[in-house]
């Protein structure tokens, strides 16, 4: 059964920075290209970053560029988003997501729990 | 970044009928369309993916079609467990998804 646990979520002040992880179990974690999904509470769906399986490719939007780093431990079977110089209007769920063909198709087949992170003073 | 637009924003329905939710891109992105469902407090559910294409385990009423710039979900018996926000997303460029279309019971 594949499981997506994120961690490391909270309140952090404007400025500031955080980092999120996302533990993977019941797939083959390197096999397969992984993304951040962001949600404001109670609005649509955002998406933030990807990797490659192998974590030699990695791609942002627009809004995270320069900001925010994706990286990924395959020997740990996790991921991990480093958030940089936040802004409160980084205010929202992340979810790590599992691609569907595994190789960045931004097909998202299974998805964390969600963790909330709160950008305030 | 590709526009999604989905149509309508919130949808009230029956036990029992057929709902169809619109989905349009702002340019053409082949089949390239995906479906999920999230009901609050839960992460969204993989649902449809290439436009058309059933994820292993969702029921059959859920069917999807289009190509191109325009796309639908339709459920084809609306079941009380059906009742979730569903979105759009295109996975041709950057993904984007849609706004939403949050689904209820009449």
């Amino acid at each position: 059964e594949v499981q997506l646990l994120e961690s490391g979520g909270g309140l952090v002040q404007p400025g500031g920075s955080l980092r999120l992880s996302c533990a993977a179990s019941g797939f083959t974690f390197s096999s397969s290209a992984m993304s951040w999904v962001r949600q404001v509470p109670g609005k649509g769906l955002e998406w933030v970053s990807g990797i490659s399986g192998n974590g030699g490719s990695t791609y942002y939007a627009d809004s995270v560029k320069g900001r925010f780093s994706i990286s990924r431990d395959n020997s740990k079977n996790t991921l991990y988003l480093q958030m940089n110089s936040l802004r409160a209007e980084d205010t929202a769920v992340y979810y790590c997501a599992k691609d569907h063909y595994g190789s960045g198709s931004y097909i998202f087949d299974y998805w964390g729990q969600g963790t909330l992170v709160t950008v305030s003073s | 970044d590709i526009q999604m637009t989905q149509s309508p924003s919130s949808l009230s329905a029956s036990v029992g009928d057929r709902v169809i939710i619109t989905c349009r891109a702002s340019q053409s992105i082949s089949s390239f369309l995906n479906w999920y469902q999230q009901k609050p407090g839960k992460a969204p559910k993989f649902l449809i993916y290439a436009a058309s294409s059933l994820q292993s385990g969702v029921p059959s009423r859920f069917s999807g079609s289009g190509s191109g710039t325009d796309f639908t979900l339709t459920i084809s018996s609306l079941q009380p467990e059906d009742i979730a926000t569903y979105y759009c997303q295109q996975s041709y460029s950057t993904p984007t998804f849609g706004q939403g279309t949050k689904l209820e019971i009449k």
